[in-house]
């Protein structure tokens, strides 16, 4: 089993839709978790961090469920611009801090 | 401030050719990791490095690939005797320590072996 799961998509939706992906993750010791965001040919940036509480940024909402061992990401009124590649990112407690990349979740918003 | 950068930002070699990417991470940040990706694959992890020492060199790939730090800073990537297979994009990122785990990435260089 791989350690960080994503659904490769694409997610095909048109503006304005509610969107949500999912992230698996193997290690039960895994300390932090984030959403980065890449878009074509370019580098990946943070998008947020996951907190056990659950947060919200704007439009996007991130949860972290530690019990099954997975987060999420909701994005609200979906937007032309948010087409891009979202990566899921756990980092291990203590250790080397070496984090590790899903694969990430291929979002297309169309008009 | 200034981010991440990497040059070169594409390089094209032939097949045994050496190649050397060179990483300047954000000033003062400690960590700096280096990764890469082939097309429509996620990030590779290659190796880390925690000032001018490298932690984990776990996810080199072969012993044609290696990787120094000097002063804390710039950080190379050298990869000796190319085979196609290396073509990808290396990316660098750096992190203000290991504990914090938010990375800032550089644009990366396309490496193409023909």
């Amino acid at each position: 089993r791989k350690e960080v799961e994503q659904d490769p998509g694409p997610f095909n939706v048109p503006e304005g839709a509610t969107v949500a992906f999912n992230c698996t993750y193997s290690n039960s010791a895994s300390q932090s978790f984030f959403w980065y965001r890449q878009d074509c040919r370019k580098e990946p940036k943070l998008l947020m961090s996951v907190y056990s509480s659950g947060n919200e940024d704007g439009r996007f909402t991130a949860q972290l469920n530690r019990a099954s061992q997975y987060i999420s990401l909701l994005i609200r009124d979906s937007k032309l611009s948010d087409s891009a590649t979202y990566l899921c990112v756990v980092t291990p407690r203590g250790g080397s801090y070496i984090p590790t990349f899903g694969r990430g979740t291929s979002l297309i918003v169309h008009p | 401030g200034a981010g991440v950068s990497q040059s070169p930002s594409n390089k094209v070699t032939e097949k045994g050719k050496d190649v050397e990417l060179r990483c300047d991470p954000i000033s003062g940040h400690t960590a700096l990791y280096w990764y890469r990706q082939s097309l429509g694959q996620g990030l590779e992890f290659l190796i880390y490095f925690q000032g001018n020492s490298a932690p984990d060199k776990s996810g080199l790939p072969s012993d044609r690939f290696s990787a120094e730090r000097t002063g804390g800073s710039v950080s190379t990537l050298t990869i000796q005797r190319t085979q196609q297979e290396d073509s990808a994009v290396y990316l660098c990122a750096s992190s203000p320590s290991p504990q914090v785990n938010e990375q800032f990435f550089g644009p990366g260089t396309r490496l193409t072996v023909l």
